[in-house]
Formats: C-alpha cells, structure tokens, sequence
C-alpha cells in the first residue's frame, strides 16, 4: 500500500532556511500536500503541488517535486521562530476518493 | 477566511459509552472527511462522504462507527460503543470538489477512560 515517510525533527537557527523531506512509495500521486500544526491546534495547509510539476513557489515556500525518484521537500527560506511546529506531508494516490495518506510528521524548532 | 469547525474540543467518555463528534464543514463545501490521530502516530483517515453516502472507508471504520450529515451544515462522527483504543484526536476536513485541498478543524481530543 501507499506509505510517506518524513524525518522526525530539524533544528534551524533563525533567519536560515529549513528543508523539510519526504518520501513516498506510491508511483500513482495525483497531489502531494504540505500542512502545519502548531501546539493544541488543527492541520492548516500550507501549499499543494500537482503530481505534473515539479516546483512550486509561494512567499518563503518552495515545494520540488522529484517524481523519479518520489521525494518531495519543503523549503522555508528566513525562518522564523513563529514556524517552529510540526509540518506533515500528505498525498493522493488514486483510489476511490481523495483520501489523504500522511506522513509521521517533521518537528521544526527554530532556535533564537 | 471560511473554516471548518469541530465541537467538543474536548470530550471525556467512559468506555462502553456513546459519543458523537460534530463538524460543520466550510458552507460550500462538498466532500467531507474524518482522520484520526492517535497520541505519537500518523494521522490516519476512517471515512470519506459525498452525495449524503460514504464514499470510501478504512478498515479502521468498523461497524461502530457511523457518520451522518443530519441538515445542511452539521456533518457528525458516532462511536457506538467506545473502546479504550479509540482514544485520539478526531479530525473533520472538508473539500470543495474531489481534486481541491482538503482544509482541516482543529480537532476534537477524544478520551476513553
């Protein structure tokens, strides 16, 4: 079945960029997701991409796509201590609905 | 900017017992999810709705679980008789076709005592 994997934790200091990967196992992505969750709160989305880009640009984030090699990234540039939180990446992959499958989420904690 | 809201934010039940979890999706919306997340894995979808019918469940969505869109704005979650195990956050999300995102509430924290 369909798996996404996400490294557990990145710490970036502030004003640094912070990369944040993600592999997935399924060649039939439709979209791949990127949400942020911060302490108590709900899953808000931060940017999508279509699975026939391969870059994506909006404000200080940047989404590449490698479907070759099915790793997608979120890149932060000037990080700041307000994106320390928890970023999941999630996709479509066919199926009957547009069920999201996720990865275990990435801690990023911005240091001062 | 339009949002999906979840109520209780909080919900405590014993176990044996009945608890419905409530959604009121983005107005426009037409396709409705719940997600679970139990405390240190992935979130994890149960069930997706669209047209008033289930469209796709997980194996997770058991005979204990039910869903319902009860008027045009409430979509709900039933856990017929809890389990320990059921203890985690519940996420509604809803989206406004089949290929746009899905915007997530902020979540009902469901424990089983």
């Amino acid at each position: 079945g369909e798996d996404v994997e996400q490294s557990l934790f990145l710490s970036v200091r502030e004003g640094d960029s912070s990369v944040i990967n993600c592999t997935y196992t399924d060649s039939s992505s439709t979209y791949l997701y990127w949400y942020k969750q911060e302490p108590g709160a709900g899953l808000q989305l931060l940017t999508y991409i279509f699975s026939n880009m391969d870059m994506k640009q909006d404000q200080r984030l940047t989404v590449l796509l490698n479907k070759k090699d099915k790793h997608l990234s979120l890149r932060i540039a000037d990080t700041q201590t307000g994106d320390s939180a928890i970023y999941f990446c999630a996709g479509v992959f066919g199926g009957a609905t547009n069920k999201l499958i996720f990865g275990t989420g990435t801690l990023l904690a911005v240091q001062p | 900017e339009p949002e999906v809201t979840q109520t209780p934010s909080h919900q405590v039940t014993q176990m044996g017992q009945e608890v419905i979890l409530r959604c009121v999706p983005i107005s426009n919306h037409l396709y409705f999810y719940w997600y679970r997340q139990i405390l240190g894995q992935k979130v994890e979808f149960l069930v997706s709705f669209y047209n008033n019918e289930i469209s796709e469940k997980s194996e997770i969505f058991d005979d204990q679980f039910s869903v319902e869109r009860p008027d045009g704005s409430n979509f709900t979650l039933k856990i017929r008789s809890t389990k320990l195990e059921d203890s985690a956050m519940y996420f509604c999300a809803s989206s406004g076709d089949n290929n746009q995102p899905q915007h997530f509430g902020d979540g009902t924290r469901l424990s089983i005592l």
